[in-house]
């Protein structure tokens, strides 16, 4: 059984660029969560999706978007990069309220 | 608003001596506590949970934890610590708004083994 499972592992863009990031979840879960952990610090929550519709959002301003597809993926979308988006990006799934298990991340570079 | 606070931030332990990782939280409601372990470059593995129930609970590789509401904490612990278990270690709080939960994390602690 495929854990969460996250692309790119890395990528480098340039500020004010526009980056997308994807997530497909455990299966069985239909609920996905995507936090921003900068270097040295804990995870911060940005947003999260079900059933196609984003239901919780944290403290990031609107050049953070996301998507859930029917199958339950998600995109994460950043516009206008700036070097403080510079950050692993981390995926979670989960059933609803149950535990949510995470994937490897994406590690994004801003230059 | 939901807070956690790992106040150490780094740990040296003698590989073979116990471990005992200190979390506090702040929470309105009946929290949902966890532990997770994170190794360089990598995503975060979950090692326990507390939901309700008994409050002291079981997780993998030979971690517990310990929920005590008079003191609002949930200490991680493990008798005999190995090498591998050098990692940042996160607790965080699950807060729930209109069904959904999202989780609050600490700043981490940063376990180191001495040989």
């Amino acid at each position: 059984d495929a854990g969460v499972t996250q692309s790119p592992t890395h990528l480098i863009k340039t500020r004010g660029q526009q980056v997308t990031l994807r997530c497909s979840p455990k299966s069985g879960h239909d609920t996905v969560s995507w936090y921003q952990q900068a270097l040295g610090q804990g995870p911060q929550f940005i947003f999260q999706y079900y059933e196609e519709e984003e239901r919780q959002r944290g403290n990031f301003p609107d050049r953070f978007s996301g998507h859930q597809f029917p199958n339950y993926s998600s995109e994460l979308n950043v516009n206008a990069l700036l070097l403080g988006d510079s950050a692993l990006y981390l995926c979670a799934s989960s059933p609803r309220t149950a535990e949510q298990y995470f994937g490897p991340g994406t590690r994004l570079t801003v230059t | 608003a939901q807070s956690v606070t790992q106040p150490d931030i780094h740990i040296t332990v003698s590989e073979g001596a116990s471990l005992e990782l200190r979390c506090n939280y702040s929470y309105g409601a009946t929290p949902y506590l966890f532990w997770y372990v994170q190794s360089p470059g990598q995503g975060l593995q979950l090692l326990l949970k507390y939901f309700s129930g008994d409050t002291l609970v079981q997780g993998i590789k030979g971690f517990e934890a310990e929920f005590k509401r008079s003191q609002s904490s949930f200490n991680l612990r493990k008798p005999s610590v190995h090498w591998s278990d050098a990692a940042e270690y996160f607790c965080a709080v699950g807060a729930m708004n209109t069904g959904f939960q999202k989780l609050v994390f600490g700043t981490g602690t940063r376990l180191l083994v001495s040989p």
